[in-house]
């Protein structure tokens, strides 16, 4: 399989609900990154691991919490969330971490919350 | 003022009609600039990289940077049904902790 798999595509979880959605990248890239994208809204970076090491967190609630294993795989940990944080979540990839690497991107975690 | 602005449209024009996107952007920084495509239920694909101003060009689409103008552009010659989609601009400076910055989207709908 190449390119970048999110699973699972579709999520819906209740307030209370511990789920994680996952990221696997086939592309020997070494940053691993996760974006929310919201209607009418620009894609929101929220984590960027480069060799592993987180270089990016954008003030995001700590409700979502991230973990990456290896330079392939890439976590993110969701508990408490409340019905804003209803969104799509994609991850993406790029050979390094610079803002002007080009990304691949998955196709998404379609997340809601009741 | 939005570091990157870009009108969401959407925009709908009949099939071989030629389509121009645009975003401007406040940041004189900026000297990457990107062109993603995002199908409905997919995530987005890069579709034109350029590096500070001029043309770029790649089959029926032109990607071009006014970096006086801080306004960027793509166009889409011969537009087709399979060009319905979102086109997200992002762009990036040279350096420091910035990172990539993506408009909201233009969606597009080509009629045939």
């Amino acid at each position: 399989e190449t390119g970048v798999t999110q699973t699972p595509r579709h999520l819906v979880m209740g307030m209370t609900n511990k789920k994680s959605l996952k990221c696997e990248q086939h592309l020997g890239h070494n940053a691993m990154y996760w974006y929310k994208q919201s209607a009418k809204k620009p894609l929101e970076l929220m984590f960027v691991y480069s060799l592993e090491e987180r270089v990016e967190n954008n003030s995001v609630p700590s409700r979502f919490s991230p973990e990456c294993p290896n330079s392939s795989h890439l976590f993110l940990h969701l508990h408490t969330l409340q019905p804003e944080d209803s969104a799509l979540y994609l991850c993406a990839s790029s050979q390094d971490g610079r803002p002007n690497s080009p990304l691949h991107f998955g196709n998404g975690t379609r997340l809601t919350v009741t | 003022q939005k570091e990157v602005e870009q009108d969401p449209g959407p925009l709908s024009v009949p099939e071989g009609a030629i389509v121009s996107l645009n975003c401007t952007y406040s940041n004189s920084a900026f000297q990457y600039f990107m062109w993603y495509r995002q199908y409905s239920r997919k995530g987005p694909e890069l579709l034109m990289y350029t590096y500070s101003s001029g043309n770029k060009e790649d089959g029926r689409f032109t990607a071009q940077v006014d970096k006086s103008s801080k306004y960027i552009s793509l166009f889409i010659r011969d537009s087709q049904p399979s060009d319905s989609a979102t086109y997200l601009c992002a762009m990036s400076a040279q350096s420091g902790n910035t990172p990539l910055v993506f408009g909201k989207g233009t969606r597009l709908s080509v009629i045939a």
